[in-house]
């Protein structure tokens, strides 16, 4: 079974400095998805990021990017430029597959989550 | 397009009662998907239904249980309430075929059990 760790219960930044949010997994599948969730006050639960792990290349989305590793099982989330709006709890997760009379990826794995907290 | 509703956004029970919880996919999704979140455990994995069909199952007692509608909106039941069940219920629909296919969510059901 897949399982994802997030080893920092909470972290705080400055606006306009950069954060870097750390997950490592555990999986024997060789090809995949990983996600970056963010969950903010309101609740929602919004994709920030995803990365296939086939891809060489890490994910960018505007001012957020990933540092895949592969090989160390590892996917961390870098925010750049933090703004208040990045306020949040960010959650990394692992799509599972299930082959019960067809396929689909609807159960997610979850790390604990965490607490990110932007300074004005 | 409209979102992932859930319905209602807040519940109250007292210990013993059952209750039952709605989901309404974006249109076209086929797979829904439920949560449960608390500070303590985090979130955790329910059961994903596709096409009216259970395709998976989280590790929770038979009191949790759930099913889809043909038009895929989604309900889940849970019965005779325990403290422990007090938790905010997240559901979540995507397309459902692919593993890189993003999962849409609700703002959640925030269920206190007193």
């Amino acid at each position: 079974a897949q399982t994802v760790t997030q080893s920092q219960p909470e972290m705080s930044v400055q606006e306009a400095e950069t954060v870097t949010l750390s997950c490592t997994y555990d999986t024997s599948e060789n090809n995949y998805y990983l996600f970056w969730y963010k969950q903010p006050p309101s609740r929602q639960m919004i994709l920030v990021i995803r990365q296939e792990a086939y891809k060489q290349q890490n994910a960018t989305e505007n001012r957020f990017s990933v540092n895949f590793q592969k090989a160390a099982k590892s996917f961390s989330l870098k925010i750049s430029d933090s703004q208040l709006g990045d306020t949040a709890m960010y959650f990394c997760a692992f799509p599972q597959g299930t082959n019960a009379g067809g396929t689909s990826y609807g159960k997610l794995t979850f790390g604990q989550g965490t607490i990110l907290t932007v300074h004005p | 397009k409209a979102g992932v509703t859930q319905t209602p956004r807040y519940l109250i029970k007292t210990r013993g009662q059952q209750v039952t919880l709605s989901c309404s996919p974006i249109s076209g999704h086929r797979s829904v998907s439920w949560y449960q979140q608390t500070p303590g455990q985090g979130l955790q994995f329910l059961f994903e239904y596709f096409s009216e069909t259970q395709r998976n199952k989280g590790n929770f007692p038979g009191r949790f249980s759930g099913r889809q509608f043909s038009n895929s909106r989604s309900e889940m039941n849970v019965s005779t309430l325990e403290l422990g069940d007090s938790a905010l219920y997240l559901c979540a629909s995507s397309l459902g075929f692919s593993m890189g296919t993003e999962a849409f969510f609700g703002q959640g059901t925030r269920l206190t059990v007193v």
